[in-house]
């Protein structure tokens, strides 16, 4: 079975600097999907950004970025020129691409991410 | 742009009682989810609809839980008999055909038992 671990439970930020969050996922599958979500105070899930495990290249979705390694089957997150509307959980997620698995998403622990203006 | 809808944003029950949470997904799509997040933990798959019935459930999805989708356009969770341990926050989502597209998540309703 799939797992995905977020080893920081909670990161701080300085505004207009860098985080990185982390992402970690066991599977045996050649071929999946990762997500970062966000999750605000008001806790809607908002997609953040998406990879696909096919593609070498990384995502980037303005100033959210990932660095996919599927070798070492880490995904991590970072935020750049990070603002006070960052702030939020943020949760890794997995999909596996197998029909049967009914395209459930897998999630990780969450990673509370604060922003000190 | 559409969205997957959910009611109530917030739904306070006493123990026993019966609850429905009510979700409109995006209308071309064919695959439901009900996904809960008891407040502190991660989110934890309930269950999957398409085709209409059930695809696969978890753990926690027991006999005191059912989805529906009566008219085409709701998908229902009804919790039975509610427990204080039902207290979180329900997400529901829907996707469209093919293994390549991504779930939309609706608000979430928050559950509160006491």
């Amino acid at each position: 079975a799939q797992t995905v671990t977020q080893s920081q439970p909670e990161m701080s930020v300085q505004e207009a600097e860098t985080v990185t969050l982390s992402c970690t996922y066991d599977t045996s599958e050649s071929d999946y999907y990762l997500f970062w979500y966000k999750q605000p105070p008001s806790r809607q899930m908002i997609l953040v950004i998406r990879q696909e495990a096919y593609k070498q290249q990384n995502a980037t979705e303005n100033r959210f970025s990932v660095n996919f390694q599927k070798a070492a089957k880490s995904f991590s997150l970072k935020i750049s020129d990070s603002q006070l509307g960052d702030a939020a959980m943020y949760f890794c997620a997995y999909r596996s691409l197998l029909m049967d698995s009914n395209y459930q998403l897998i999630w990780g622990a969450g990673t509370k991410l604060i922003i000190k203006p | 742009e559409p969205e997957v809808t959910q009611t109530p944003s917030h739904q306070v029950t006493q123990m026993g009682q019966e609850v429905i949470l009510r979700c409109v997904p995006i209308s071309n799509h064919l695959y439901f989810y009900w996904y809960r997040q008891i407040l502190g933990q991660k989110v934890e798959f309930l269950v999957s609809f398409y085709n209409n019935e059930i695809s696969e459930k978890s753990e926690i999805f027991d006999d005191q839980f059912s989805v529906e989708r009566p008219d085409g356009s709701n998908f229902t969770l009804k919790i039975r008999s509610t427990k204080l341990e039902d207290s979180a926050m329900y997400f529901c989502a829907s996707r469209s055909r093919g293994s390549n597209t991504e779930a939309f998540f609706g608000q979430g309703t928050r559950l509160t038992v006491v």
